[in-house]
């Protein structure tokens, strides 16, 4: 089975930072990765999909890239409201994987 | 608007069954994959079982819930279901329902979840 493996596991920035998360399949994905935000207590929340597709109604502010193996999500400006733990997950066929979260503080 | 609301979760013993459900509204359901994911309390998310559209009857499940869960889904009803056996301790978890997104396997939308709990 194809593993994914997040980088940091925590982060602590400032607002207004530029935040980058890293995520790397074991074997290629093309491009098929998501990535969520879940907040604190609540439910998970798609944010990309196609490794680099906004999902409709998610600011502007967050962007993926990547194809391959090597994925990053960036915040380019982080917000008090993005505390949140982002999961990437891939969709390269069966098993459906998340990675092991991203913890982001301020 | 899509909602999704799940239902079943309980304390249960080990080794025993349980059965949740999933009520979808606000979108055609028969024309959408379906999944669970679950997450164990302080945990990361984990895929635990998919059921495509009505159009392919194609069904996968996680290694660990492989034998143990089955998944079902009643398009008439616009509901979703898994069936729990032989519940073990890491099973424990909250549960949820999620819809799959058309042109890829991610998650659009997610239930609130229910929580399932595992023990003596």
């Amino acid at each position: 089975d194809i593993q994914m493996t997040q980088s940091p596991s925590s982060l602590s920035a400032s607002v207004g930072d530029r935040v980058t998360i890293t995520c790397r399949a074991s074997q290629g994905i093309s491009n098929s990765l998501a990535w969520y935000q879940q907040k604190p207590g609540k439910v998970p929340k798609l944010l990309i999909y196609a490794a680099s597709t906004l999902q409709s109604g998610v600011p502007s502010r967050f962007s993926g890239s990547g194809s391959g193996t090597d994925f990053t999500l960036t915040i380019s400006s982080l917000q008090p409201e993005d505390v949140a733990t982002y999961y990437c997950q891939k969709y390269y066929g069966f098993p459906l994987t998340f990675g092991q979260g991203t913890k982001v503080e301020i | 608007e899509v909602q999704l609301v799940e239902s079943g979760g309980a304390l249960v013993q080990p080794g025993g069954s349980l059965r949740l459900s999933c009520a979808a509204s606000g979108f055609i359901f028969s024309n959408h994959a379906m999944s669970w994911v679950r997450q164990a309390p302080g945990k990361g998310l984990e895929w635990v079982s998919y059921f495509a559209s009505s159009t392919t009857n194609i069904i996968y499940y996680a290694d660990s819930v492989k034998g143990r869960f089955t998944i079902s889904r009643d398009n008439t009803d616009n509901s979703l279901f898994l069936q729990m056996n032989s519940l073990r301790a890491e099973d424990t978890a909250v549960y949820y329902c999620a819809r799959v997104k058309f042109g890829s396997y991610s998650f659009d939308y997610w239930g609130q979840g229910t929580l399932v709990t595992v023990s003596s």
